[in-house]
């Protein structure tokens, strides 16, 4: 089955950028989404369809993918944006999802 | 306001049954494909299974399929999970999720729901 490899934590300081990198065999030529997910509440959807930010998501975050790897990118980061990321993909009618990266603003 | 309210969980014994319903409000249901997601206790997030919006099934997750069905109510704006033969490691919160485009699939889930806890154990 599908696999989508995600680091397990990141570290960055208030201010600076964050990058957060999902990776899977040929995913450059899937769409990607990217959830924040805080514990006790529900997930976010931040990014879809590898870049595109829903409403109300701010434009400090930002993504691409490309050959075997998808980025999400946080520019500026805020103390509020500690929280754990997910990515996700499909694969023959299968999401599946990153095993998720915590984001540590320090 | 787009709402996703889940009910039904609880504690259930090994081999048990339990059914999550899930009550959409706010948007036109029978647009958009539905899918349940889980997050088990210090795991990630897993997805279990989806139905496009006409009823159909979409497909399971391989550790689901067989003892999970999928459904859906468009009439009633409800969607629903029947989990059969429990086992401990389903014990997780579950999540129903809507997707974002209208009558298709294989995009983004970008309403969620609060969960609903289900708890496996003897």
């Amino acid at each position: 089955s599908y696999e989508l490899t995600q680091p397990p934590s990141e570290s960055v300081s208030p201010g600076q950028t964050a990058s957060i990198i999902c990776s899977g065999d040929k995913l450059g030529d899937k769409y990607v989404s990217w959830f924040q997910h805080n514990p006790g509440q529900s997930p976010v959807l931040v990014l879809y369809q590898d870049y595109k930010r829903p409403s109300g998501i701010p434009e400090r975050f930002s993504g691409s993918n490309s050959g075997n790897t998808a980025t999400l990118t946080i520019s500026g980061t805020q103390a509020m944006d500690e929280a754990d990321y997910y990515c996700q993909a499909w694969d023959s009618s299968a999401a599946v999802f990153g095993g998720g990266t915590k984001l540590t603003v320090l | 306001e787009v709402q996703l309210v889940e009910s039904g969980g609880g504690l259930v014994q090994p081999g048990r049954s339990l059914r999550l319903s899930c009550a959409a409000s706010g948007f036109t249901f029978d647009d958009y494909a539905m899918h349940w997601v889980r997050e088990a206790p210090g795991k990630g997030l897993e997805w279990v299974a989806g139905v496009r919006w006409n009823g159909n099934s979409i497909g399971y997750a391989d550790s689901v399929r067989g003892r999970f069905t999928i459904s859906r109510d468009n009439s009633k704006k409800f969607l629903y999970l029947q989990m059969d033969g429990l086992r401990p490691e389903d014990t997780a919160f579950y999540y129903c999720a809507k997707e974002i485009p209208k009558h298709t699939t294989g995009d983004a889930f970008d309403i969620w729901g609060q969960g609903t806890m289900v708890t496996v154990s003897s």
